[in-house]
């Protein structure tokens, strides 16, 4: 069976340092993988979507970037965090082949920038 | 793109049955989903309705509309543990999905 998992859990942040969130998922080849964020008590932004090993497609400009350096792996990162980056980091997946209907999440990142 | 509109928050009691609405508006559709997340969680799918007309599953049943851009969840003999956010979403076509702003259930006994 597919498994996702994501890290860290939570982390606390000051403003200005920077960030990584790594992601990956397990027993699948080829998923397409997502990075979504979600503030307190909103709905879920789209910010990064990638369906192959270094193809990105960014979905709201931002000081976040995204990597995907395996096929199975997925990162967020940011080099300078503003406070308005505060949120839970939510990273899925979806089969390669997928309908476009029925997505996967990981645990989600809570992310606290002070 | 794709928009998707849900009431932010509906209350019922414990057994009763209750209904959250989305309103969608897109450039293509694909089907209206619907997701379920618990606080300090992570979304986790109900059910799919690529067609018009009622998917039940269990006590949940989700309803399409595609004439009217419109679609419901459906939560019956309410339990505490149903007290979630509620999600509509819609694929944008770009292998990604929207989702509404969600809808807040509190179950009260």
């Amino acid at each position: 069976s597919q498994t996702i998992h994501q890290w860290p859990a939570t982390l606390v942040q000051p403003v200005g340092s920077p960030l990584s969130l790594e992601c990956t998922v397990e027993g699948t080849s080829n998923p397409n993988l997502y990075w979504y964020r979600q503030a307190a008590g909103r709905g879920l932004q789209l910010l990064f979507y990638s369906v192959g090993i270094g193809q990105i497609s960014s979905e709201v400009p931002q000081n976040l970037s995204a990597s995907r350096p395996q096929d199975r792996q997925f990162i967020l990162s940011s080099k300078k965090l503003l406070l308005s980056d505060s949120g839970f980091y939510l990273c899925a997946w979806t089969p390669e082949t997928h309908s476009g209907n029925t997505i996967y999440f990981g645990e989600g990142s809570w992310l606290t920038v002070v | 793109g794709q928009s998707l509109e849900q009431p932010s928050e509906v209350t019922a009691v414990e057994g009763a049955i209750v209904q959250i609405n989305c309103t969608y508006q897109t450039s293509g559709f694909y089907g209206l989903s619907w997701y379920q997340q618990h606080d300090g969680g992570a979304p986790t799918f109900l059910s799919y309705n690529g067609l018009d007309g009622l998917e039940e599953t269990g006590r949940f049943s989700s309803f399409l509309s595609r004439s009217d851009s419109y679609g419901y969840l459906l939560l019956q003999e309410l339990q505490m543990k149903d007290s979630a956010s509620y999600f509509c979403a819609a694929p944008t076509g770009r292998r990604a999905l929207t989702f509404g702003s969600g809808t807040r259930l509190q179950v009260q006994p």
